[in-house]
């Protein structure tokens, strides 16, 4: 069945530091990936996504590996700032309409 | 602000009460998704709307009543409900229902169920 977990459900990371969020998934015919970003007090909101022709895509500051073989996915954030404090989910979308979302990983940045 | 709004942000209502959430996008978008966020548990899809049509319902208990009136408003409408039902309550919205159309969501209703 369909499934999206990830490794780990806290992080914490020096600021300056390079931040990398893993996510794991089961469904392999799944063929859009999402990461999504949720500060508190707010709803998620769209930092990146990747079609499963791709192994990799590069945004601002953040880059996600997809790799297909072993049903992984990460987030990459360079140069981690405070403002990247956040639950990080990564969502898969197999079938229209219907993404399933990880539980989330809490990235704290420590001064 | 992502375009979609969602009032009230906080609600807190007896398990006798009826009560409704609101929510509106100004994206121009045709679907619109009701999720449900528990702590510790991802976020859980329970209702989708495309074209203010009802295409999807995740076998959510009939004490929610999902309303479209058109593309830009969706309403929750809640009646006896358990505190189980306690969580924070998103609305988001697509331009479709394609793959990869993204979803744009709102900062949540946080519901309290005494």
């Amino acid at each position: 069945g369909e499934s999206v977990g990830l490794h780990l459900p806290t992080l914490s990371v020096q600021e300056g530091d390079n931040s990398i969020i893993n996510c794991a998934y089961s469904n392999s015919a799944s063929d859009y990936f999402i990461w999504y970003k949720q500060e508190s007090g707010k709803g998620p909101q769209f930092i990146i996504d990747i079609r499963s022709n791709m192994d990799k895509r590069q945004g601002q500051r953040v880059t996600v590996l997809l790799n297909k073989t072993v049903k992984h996915l990460s987030l990459q954030i360079a140069a981690t700032q405070p403002g990247d404090s956040a639950v990080y989910f990564c969502a898969e979308n197999g079938g229209a309409q219907k993404l399933v979302f990880g539980q989330g990983t809490r990235l704290t940045i420590n001064p | 602000e992502t375009g979609v709004t969602q009032t009230p942000r906080h609600l807190v209502m007896g398990m006798t009460n009826k009560k409704s959430l609101k929510c509106e996008q100004h994206l121009g978008h045709n679907a619109m998704y009701w999720y449900k966020q528990s702590a510790k548990k991802p976020l859980e899809l329970m209702f989708v709307y495309n074209f203010k049509e009802q295409t999807e319902n995740n076998s959510v208990p009939s004490r929610f009543s999902p309303e479209c009136p058109n593309s830009s408003h969706l309403f929750l409408h809640l009646h006896t409900l358990q505190p189980e039902d306690s969580a924070l309550y998103l609305c988001a919205s697509s331009l479709g229902t394609g793959k990869s159309d993204t979803q744009y969501f709102g900062p949540g209703t946080r519901l309290t169920v005494l």
